[in-house]
């Protein structure tokens, strides 16, 4: 098991809602990622915060946003919800400048639009 | 635009055969390619990982080969067991920056 844990770990909304869900990163890690993965697809990178500002975006709109805090925990969130952001939202936190493979997944929050 | 090609989506082998998957990828900027493993209900766990610096990479009953001409690389689990039923993702990155991009996954199915 990782030191990453992510809450809440299920969660259904309807569609135009607006959802947060939360990270906390492994003990010692700086950077917190956040990936959506659709079910049967793999994780896709929607940003990456780091020292508390956005280090980096992937493909997604704006009504995905985010924050990281100064104990480096994070926080997704997403406005105007539509049926495909149904998925599982992974976040991984590691040490910006110690490369890739100290990168640590949470168990993700599963997130439902009906 | 998908930029890491997984192949196959499926998977069935016997107790103590040889998995195989397969991976290509286009961006020739990457520079790190790991594999996870995710068992369901759970995150994505960095199995094994190389650099374009070498051909093969193994840990274990796990070995990674290399292409850069190709730009291809495969995951080979040896002598295949029950509990690695589970789904396998290859990934790159690059420049070390941990926005990883991952293939579409492969679901092995390991069978006594």
């Amino acid at each position: 098991e990782t030191g990453v844990t992510q809450s809440p770990t299920h969660l259904i909304k309807t569609r135009g809602q607006q959802v947060t869900l939360r990270c906390s990163s492994q003990s010692g890690h700086n950077t917190v990622s956040w990936y959506q993965q659709a079910l049967g697809q793999g994780p896709q990178f929607i940003f990456q915060y780091y020292r508390e500002e956005e280090n980096g975006r992937g493909n997604f709109p704006p009504r995905f946003s985010g924050l990281q805090f100064p104990n480096y925990s994070s926080e997704l969130n997403v406005n105007a919800l539509e049926l495909d952001d149904s998925a599982l939202y992974l976040c991984a936190s590691s040490r910006q400048g110690q490369g890739p493979e100290t990168q640590y997944f949470g168990p993700g929050t599963r997130l439902l639009v009906l | 635009q998908q930029q890491v090609k997984q192949s196959p989506q499926s998977l069935i082998v016997q107790k103590g055969g040889i998995s195989i998957i397969n991976c290509a990828y286009e961006n020739t900027a990457f520079d790190y390619f790991p594999w996870y493993q995710q068992f369901p209900g759970k995150g994505p766990a960095l199995l094994i990982a190389i650099r374009p610096d070498v051909s093969e990479k193994k840990e274990g009953r796990f070995t990674i080969s290399f292409n850069k001409s190709a730009k291809q690389f495969s995951l080979h689990i040896m002598d295949s067991q029950p509990g690695d039923s589970a789904t396998y993702f290859c990934a790159a990155d690059s420049g070390g920056y941990q926005k990883v991009t991952f293939g579409t996954g492969t679901k092995l199915q390991v069978i006594p």
